[in-house]
């Protein structure tokens, strides 16, 4: 069965500082990975996602994300935060059908002024 | 405009009287997924549709229904509402067939039975 840990419910950062947020998932076949951003009273948008053309993924806002099979990792990056990245972020996996889709927990983003 | 909308926003019932939540999305997308979404739990799938009158259920579809007569179309039921569906949901839609599709999201519908 396929699963996503998100580690970190919430993160704060400064801005102009690193984010870092962490995605690992488990996955008997090939998966298909996301990730997308919540912002407040709003839906889910996507930010970016892998499709086994390139381990380094470029997203919207200055984000990627880095496929580590080795470690089943997908860990979600942005050299330098802005005040309007503070949002919910979630981590998902899909089957190889892409039609069964599952959500990590989230992680809330905090950026300090 | 590309959107998926959904109807109520918001909605207060009591136990056991029906309910339908409504989505439509006008990008002629054959796959539509409802979604759950709790603190602390992220988003679950209730029940998704690859097609006109193709449904299967996620990982929690336990007192919910759908139906999918039209492709735009995917109404959420909940025949008999209970406290533990207080939860904000989520409609989707993407582009059909396999494969790492972006999928689209409403607005969402907060939910809350007393």
């Amino acid at each position: 069965a396929q699963s996503v840990t998100q580690l970190g419910s919430h993160v704060s950062v400064s801005e102009g500082a690193l984010v870092l947020l962490r995605c690992n998932y488990s996955s008997s076949v090939p998966p298909y990975l996301f990730w997308y951003v919540q912002y407040p009273n709003q839906g889910l948008q996507l930010l970016l996602k892998y499709t086994s053309a390139a381990t380094l993924v470029k997203g919207i806002n200055g984000f990627e994300a880095e496929f580590k099979k080795s470690e089943t990792s997908f860990h979600l990056t942005k050299p330098s935060a802005h005040m309007s990245d503070a949002a919910e972020y979630f981590c998902a996996v899909s089957d190889d059908g892409g039609f069964k889709t599952i959500f990590g927990a989230g992680t809330r983003l905090f950026v300090k002024a | 405009e590309a959107q998926v909308t959904q109807n109520p926003r918001y909605l207060i019932t009591v136990t056991g009287k029906k309910l339908t939540v409504t989505c439509s999305q006008n990008m002629n997308h054959e796959y539509m997924s409802w979604y759950r979404q709790d603190p602390g739990l992220g988003l679950r799938q209730i029940y998704y549709s690859m097609n006109v009158e193709v449904t299967d259920k996620g990982d929690v579809p336990e007192g919910y229904k759908v139906s999918r007569k039209e492709k735009r179309n995917f109404p959420l039921i909940l025949e008999s509402p209970s406290p533990n569906q207080t939860s904000l949901y989520f409609c989707a839609s993407r582009d059909p067939g396999q494969g790492p599709y972006e999928q689209y999201f409403g607005p969402g519908t907060r939910l809350t039975v007393t």
